[in-house]
């Protein structure tokens, strides 16, 4: 089965300074992997995704995620936060292409002036 | 494009009655998933249709069903409300079954009273 987990459900950083949240994954199968975004009052959004090829992703809003196999993890991360980047983080997971997506708890991001 | 557009946006019941929330995917996507989220369970995965079939079910009672239509619109209902029923609730499409990028509605928010 799969399975995500999500280290810290929360997480402040200052204005300016990087922002690092955790996924880790277990799935028994190549997985395919996602970070969604989730303001106030309103749905999620795709950040970004990997499915195959290059193992650094980049996604909008200046964000990245990095697939390292070994370590089973997808850390997401931008090099510089940003007072608009307050919102939950989920992480997500699905093994194949007729799989549900699992997400994890989800990270909410604080940013301090 | 129009997005994923839910209705209603909100709704407040009373415990034994029963709800039917809709969700309208972006034109040309076939498959439409339904979560409830809730800030103890987080996003839990309810069931999936695709082309008017159940794919995939979470683990839900039997009171939580769904259907789709053949213009890809779907519905869920929630018979016999209960109090922990009380979530918000997402539908999300996506062009293709499975683990393809699924794109979110903004939510129903049930409040069961």
């Amino acid at each position: 089965a799969q399975s995500v987990t999500q280290l810290g459900s929360h997480v402040s950083v200052s204005e300016g300074a990087l922002v690092l949240l955790r996924c880790n994954y277990s799935s028994s199968v190549p997985p395919y992997l996602f970070w969604y975004v989730q303001y106030p009052n309103q749905g999620l959004q795709l950040l970004l995704k990997y499915t195959t090829g290059a193992t650094l992703v980049k996604g909008i809003n200046g964000f990245e995620a990095e697939f390292k196999k070994s370590e089973t993890s997808f850390h997401l991360t931008k090099p510089s936060a940003h007072m608009s980047d307050a919102a939950e983080y989920f992480c997500a997971v699905s093994s194949n292409r007729d799989d549900k997506i699992i997400f994890g708890k989800g990270t909410r991001l604080h940013i301090l002036p | 494009k129009a997005g994923v557009t839910q209705t209603p946006r909100y709704l407040i019941k009373t415990r034994g009655q029963q709800v039917t929330l809709s969700c309208s995917p972006i034109s040309g996507h076939r498959s439409v998933s339904w979560y409830q989220q809730t800030p103890g369970q987080g996003l839990q995965f309810l069931f999936e249709y695709f082309s008017e079939t159940q794919r995939n079910k979470g683990n839900f009672p039997g009171r939580f069903s769904g259907r789709q239509f053949s213009n890809s619109r779907s519905e869920m209902n929630v018979s016999t409300l209960e109090l922990g029923d009380s979530a918000l609730y997402l539908c999300a499409s996506s062009i293709l079954e499975g683990s393809d990028t699924q794109y979110f509605g903004p939510g129903t928010r049930l409040t069961v009273l």
